[in-house]
């Protein structure tokens, strides 16, 4: 059964500093992995999918990797800015229905 | 394309209630997938359907909850005799096959 980790599972930074958030997952036989981000009582904005043959995926000032062998993935923000507060969520899967974490509540602060 | 649309956005039913939900996916989308998210929690998942055919149901889906797809276009989520742990946001995601999955806005169902 896939269980993902999800570390830190709250993060505080000041405006314009770079962050890393981690996710860990148990399965590495994925089809691929997604990031998601959820605003307070909204429902989930697809960020990057990285499929399983790649190990990096940029979107803006977003980038996400992927180690599938060793069952990890990154999500790099650069330049944060307030407007990214927010719960960001990894789930790998594919063939598979999605497999989530707790995520990560991030609050850049101004 | 407006992307995935859910019906309604809120709803506040007593115990024992039936309460359905309804999910319009993306037009050009095969699979159609249910999850539940409680607070402070990741989203589970519940079922989901390619095309018309439910293609997996989670242990989570009792046999209080059933879900319809029919002709492959919209789902409905039907949960009979509601309970109070049945309060969650109810999301529905869609898919080309095995792509990227692309959620609504959800159902927040509380069970008063």
């Amino acid at each position: 059964k896939q269980e993902v980790t999800q570390i830190p599972a709250a993060l505080s930074v000041p405006e314009g500093e770079n962050l890393v958030l981690n996710c860990s997952f148990t399965d590495s036989a994925i089809y691929n992995l997604q990031w998601f981000r959820q605003d307070p009582g909204k429902g989930l904005t697809s960020l990057l999918l990285i499929q399983s043959s790649q190990r990096e995926q940029t979107s803006g000032r977003l980038n996400a990797s992927l180690d599938k062998s060793s069952g990890r993935s990154t999500l790099y923000i650069a330049a944060s800015q307030p407007g990214d507060s927010a719960t960001y969520l990894c789930a790998p899967g594919g063939n598979t229905p999605l497999v989530f974490g707790k995520g990560t509540r991030l609050s850049v602060i101004a | 394309d407006t992307g995935v649309s859910q019906d309604p956005r809120h709803k506040i039913t007593k115990r024992g209630q039936n309460v359905t939900f309804r999910c319009d996916p993306i037009s050009e989308h095969n699979r159609l997938y249910w999850y539940r998210q409680t607070l402070g929690q990741g989203p589970e998942f519940l079922t989901y359907f390619q095309n018309e055919a439910q293609l997996e149901k989670s242990r989570l889906l009792s046999d209080r909850f059933s879900a319809e797809r029919p002709k492959g276009s919209f789902s409905t989520l039907e949960i009979q005799r509601t309970e109070q742990g049945d309060s969650a946001m109810y999301l529905c995601a869609s898919s080309l096959m095995a792509y990227e999955q692309y959620f609504g806005p959800g159902t927040r169902l509380t069970v008063t």
